[in-house]
């Protein structure tokens, strides 16, 4: 099935580092969002962008909906251990059904 | 806490049995969505259902079929199992109007020997 195209795929970085990840499609969406996954849990939203060229934040998080509204990344500044997880874009194109497509992930390590 | 429930948390069956997976929404939600997580093919998208009725529906396999009961939870059921369906199930669910947001559970992870 169709994927968005993440990267990196993994990362492994010292606290306190910033980090940065992207997601590239061939297609367009209206929405873009980024997730957070724990071992053995659910995704979690960590921000949702509405509108080409939107820059979000939550907390040490921010995210880009790209103008050509193909792409998106999302930084994370000042990292600390519990940022440690998969992190997942999702573009979804409301009006076809409103389901989500999915990047492939970016492992996050941090080293204390 | 998402507010969507699903059960059973785990679940180990054979090759060529059937299984149910459930879910319940977040309160006030209409929209249900079922997602399959594999190692080889990611997050993928199985089938959508919007008060009691089919909207959208992805790479679901024939053997898999989903409904949506009056109250609103769903049940997502898998039959003539492969080794190659073993993988996590998630539920999403999003508001009233159909679109917006979708919160997950914490699935299930479906074991197939």
């Amino acid at each position: 099935g169709q994927q968005l195209n993440q990267s990196p795929q993994s990362m492994f970085i010292q606290e306190g580092e910033d980090v940065s990840m992207n997601c590239t499609s061939s297609s367009i969406f209206n929405t873009w969002l980024w997730y957070k996954q724990d071992p053995g849990e659910g995704p979690v939203l960590l921000i949702a962008l509405y509108k080409a060229g939107e820059l979000t934040s939550n907390g040490r998080l921010t995210a880009q909906f790209g103008i050509t509204r193909k792409d998106s990344f999302l930084n994370i500044s000042a990292s600390i251990p519990s940022d440690v997880g998969i992190y997942f874009c999702a573009g979804q194109f409301t009006g076809a059904g409103n389901m989500l497509t999915f990047g492939g992930g970016t492992r996050l390590m941090v080293k204390p | 806490d998402s507010g969507v429930t699903q059960t059973p948390k785990h679940l180990i069956t054979a090759t060529g049995q059937r299984v149910t997976l459930r879910c319940s929404p977040r309160s006030g939600d209409l929209s249900v969505y079922w997602y399959q997580q594999s190692l080889d093919q990611g997050l993928q998208f199985l089938i959508q259902y919007y008060n009691g009725e089919e909207r959208a529906k992805g790479n679901i396999l024939e053997r898999f079929s989903a409904q949506q009961f009056p109250d609103l939870h769903s049940e997502l059921n898998l039959s003539s199992l492969e080794l190659g369906d073993s993988a996590l199930y998630f539920c999403a669910s999003s508001g009233p109007s159909g679109e917006g947001t979708q919160y997950f559970g914490p699935g299930t992870r479906l074991t197939v020997l």
